[in-house]
């Protein structure tokens, strides 16, 4: 058990819809990262954020955001969905500002996302 | 844009082989990890190499990353069906650029080991 939680475990939602997926990290760490994984583009980083702030971005589309609350846990909510978003986000944790050495990342089970 | 190549994409192997695992990019990077993600689950970190040229043991499995930190290996000794999984790299930028820190993901290795 890495410690990582997230909600839920499985979603199935239409076209044009919008979703939140919720993850609260370790406890202790401060840094939560959100990743996109589908069978063609592999486990691609969407997003990070280090206390309450936008750390880092990646390939995270318009319609996609994320947020970060004063009690760590973080949310990322995807709108106007499309058939290629299936797939599934995780989110990782880590006590430090970035991936490290000493700050290595935890992840989640995932939310399986699938666009019908 | 760093990018990870990992070979091959594809394992089968019976119980008892040996196996290598390669991931090789143009870039340099301050860190390499190698993860391990089963069905239903999340990547889990195995190792963290961050010398050029250094090698890490963990049980059957030896890592190694290249001289020049661009490229690392997990080999795998006498593989057993509790390997089977999908096997991840993943390298951390270089200090000093807006990404340092940031993991970029191979494509992963999926190794089947058949009793």
């Amino acid at each position: 058990d890495s410690g990582v939680t997230q909600t839920p475990k499985h979603l199935i939602t239409a076209t044009g819809q919008r979703v939140t997926l919720r993850c609260s990290p370790r406890s202790g760490d401060l840094s939560v990262y959100w990743y996109q994984q589908s069978l063609d583009q592999g486990l691609q980083f969407l997003i990070q954020y280090y206390n309450g702030e936008e750390r880092a971005k990646g390939n995270i589309l318009e319609r996609f955001s994320a947020q970060q609350f004063p009690d760590l846990h973080s949310e990322l909510n995807l709108s106007s969905l499309e058939l290629g978003d299936s797939a599934l986000y995780f989110c990782a944790s880590s006590v430090g500002p970035q991936s490290s050495y000493n700050s290595p990342l935890h992840f989640g089970n995932g939310t399986r996302l699938t666009v019908t | 844009t760093q990018l990870l190549e990992q070979s091959p994409q594809f394992l089968s192997i019976q119980e008892g082989e040996n196996l290598t695992v390669y991931c090789n990019s143009s870039s340099v990077f301050s860190s390499l990890q190698w993860y391990r993600q089963e069905p239903g689950e999340g990547p889990v970190l195995l190792v963290t190499v961050v010398t050029g040229g250094e090698v890490k043991k963990l049980k059957r499995l030896t890592f190694q990353f290249g001289d020049a930190r661009k490229d690392s290996s997990l080999h795998i000794t006498a593989a057993q069906p509790g390997d089977t999984g999908l096997y991840l790299c993943a390298g951390a930028a270089n200090a000093g650029g807006t990404s340092y820190g940031k993991l970029t993901f191979g494509q992963g290795t999926i190794l089947t080991v058949h009793p």
